[in-house]
């Protein structure tokens, strides 16, 4: 089993929708929690920490359930430019970060 | 400012050969990671530099990759012998600290292509 875990997707939705993605982690030490993008053919981008009570920017929400372990990113009113790959990323103290293998979006007009 | 940069963006090279790929971070950060992303994989951690040192080396996926960092900057990959399985994108990625909060900043990555 992989230590974090996405759906590959890909997610196809429209302009204007709201699309959300998990990702679930198996190493109950993971302290810190990030999304990055990626576009393609691109290096990835941090698009937002994730912290324990939960936080938005934007169009962007990110929510940490701890309990259950798993991290949440919901994009409200999906734009064309928000078609990537989103990856899930976990960190467990320190330098050693953890990718998962991403969610691809496609959005459509 | 200027970016993590990486050298080659494009390498074509023949079994058996070696290779160096190179990774120049951002000015000031101490940390410098270096990853491998198959097509339509995720990263896979292969070494992580503190300053000059690399306290771990356990992500190397065989004795034929090497790396080294010099003067808490410039960081050289060298994988030896290629097979056609290294080939891949190769990322490098650099930090302010090694702390677990802090933001990598990645490189455009450099797409080696083993014949």
């Amino acid at each position: 089993r992989k230590e974090v875990e996405q759906d590959p997707g890909p997610f196809n939705v429209p302009e204007g929708a709201t699309v959300a993605f998990n990702c679930t982690y198996s190493n109950s030490a993971s302290q810190s929690f990030f999304w990055y993008r990626q576009d393609c053919r691109k290096e990835p981008k941090l698009l937002m920490s994730v912290y324990s009570s939960g936080n938005e920017d934007g169009r962007f929400t990110a929510q940490l359930n701890r309990a259950s372990q798993y991290i949440s990113l919901l994009i409200r009113d999906s734009k064309l430019s928000d078609s990537a790959t989103y990856l899930c990323v976990v960190n467990r103290g320190g330098f050693k970060t953890i990718f998962g293998a991403g969610t691809r979006l496609f959005v459509k007009a | 400012g200027a970016g993590v940069s990486q050298s080659p963006s494009n390498k074509v090279t023949e079994k058996g050969k070696d290779v160096e790929l190179r990774c120049d971070p951002i000015s000031g950060h101490t940390a410098l990671y270096w990853y491998r992303q198959s097509l339509g994989q995720g990263l896979e951690f292969l070494i992580y530099f503190q300053g000059n040192s690399a306290p771990d080396k356990s992500g190397l996926p065989s004795d034929r990759f090497s790396a080294e960092r010099t003067g808490g900057s410039v960081s050289t990959l060298t994988i030896q012998r290629t097979q056609q399985e290294d080939s891949a994108v190769y990322l490098c990625a650099s930090s302010l600290t090694s702390g677990g909060q802090e933001t990598q900043y990645f490189g455009p990555g450099t797409r080696l292509l083993v014949l």
